[in-house]
C-alpha cells in the first residue's frame, strides 16, 4: 500500500513565523506535490517537485517555497505566516510516467492567528 | 489553461442512482480521474478515463466522452456513507505536463 504521510494533522501558528510542513511517501515516487484546499475553491497547485533538488511553481506559488533534498521527502515553508494562509494543505506523489493517480495524504489543518 | 466545471451540490435519497457531471475545455487531454474525498481527509482514488466509454468498478462507474469535453461518475445504491465531496481532475498534455487541475468538487448528500 502506497503510503504519504504529513508531520502534522493540525497545525496553529501566530503571523509571521516561519512554517515547515513535511511529506513523506514510501513508494520510490519521483513526483511530488504541495497543494492548499479552501472551501469553494478547490484543490489549487503550490509546488511540485519531479526529482531530488527540483521544483516547478504551480498556480499559487507566492508566499511558498518548497525543498527536495530526499527522493521521499518533500517540505512547503511559509517564509512568513499570514492569516490567509490559513487553510487545509495537502501532499501527493505520482510515478515518473504520472500514468497512475496521485495518491494523497491526510492533510494538515493550518489555522495561523 | 483548462477549465473543469462541475455542480456545487447535489442531494439524494439513500438506495438510489445518482450521477454527477464533469464538463472541461483544455488545450490537450490525457486522461480524467474522480476522486471521493470526505470530510476532513484526504481524497481517495475511485476512476480513470482516457478512452471514451463507461468504466465500472463495482456500484461506481465512470464515463468519458472526449469529443464533448465531458465525463460522469454514476454512483448506485447510494449509502449514507457516500456523502462525500467527489472531485473531478483532468490531465492535459502539453509538452508532456502529467500534472492533472481540479475541479472545484460536488458535495453530494445522502439522506434517508
Amino acid at each position: 500500500d502506497v503510503k504519504v504521510t504529513q508531520s502534522s494533522r493540525y497545525l496553529v501558528k501566530r503571523t509571521g513565523e516561519k512554517v515547515f510542513l513535511e511529506c513523506v511517501q514510501d513508494m520510490d515516487h519521483e513526483n511530488m506535490f504541495w497543494y492548499r484546499q479552501d472551501p469553494g475553491l478547490g484543490l489549487r497547485l503550490i509546488y511540485f517537485s519531479y526529482d531530488v533538488k527540483m521544483k516547478e511553481k504551480g498556480d499559487i506559488p507566492e508566499g511558498y517555497s518548497v525543498s527536495r533534498e530526499k527522493k521521499e521527502r518533500f517540505s512547503l515553508i511559509l517564509e512568513s505566516a499570514s492569516t490567509n494562509q490559513t487553510s487545509m494543505y495537502l501532499c501527493a506523489s505520482t510515478n515518473i510516467a504520472g500514468a497512475e493517480t496521485q495518491y494523497f495524504g491526510p492533510g494538515t489543518r493550518l489555522l495561523v492567528l | 489553461g483548462q477549465n473543469i466545471d462541475q455542480p456545487t451540490e447535489m442531494t439524494a435519497t439513500e438506495g438510489a442512482i445518482v450521477q454527477i457531471n464533469c464538463t472541461y475545455q483544455t488545450s490537450g487531454f490525457n486522461g480524467l480521474f474522480w476522486y471521493q474525498q470526505h470530510a476532513g481527509e484526504a481524497p481517495t482514488f475511485l476512476s480513470y478515463n482516457v478512452l471514451d466509454g463507461l468504466e465500472e468498478k463495482g456500484r461506481f462507474s465512470s464515463f468519458l466522452s472526449r469529443s464533448k469535453g465531458y465525463s460522469y461518475l454514476l454512483l448506485k445504491e447510494l449509502q449514507m456513507k457516500d456523502s462525500a465531496s467527489y472531485l473531478c481532475a483532468v490531465r492535459d498534455h502539453p509538452g508532456g505536463s502529467y500534472i492533472p487541475t481540479f475541479g472545484r468538487g460536488t458535495s453530494l448528500i445522502v439522506h434517508p
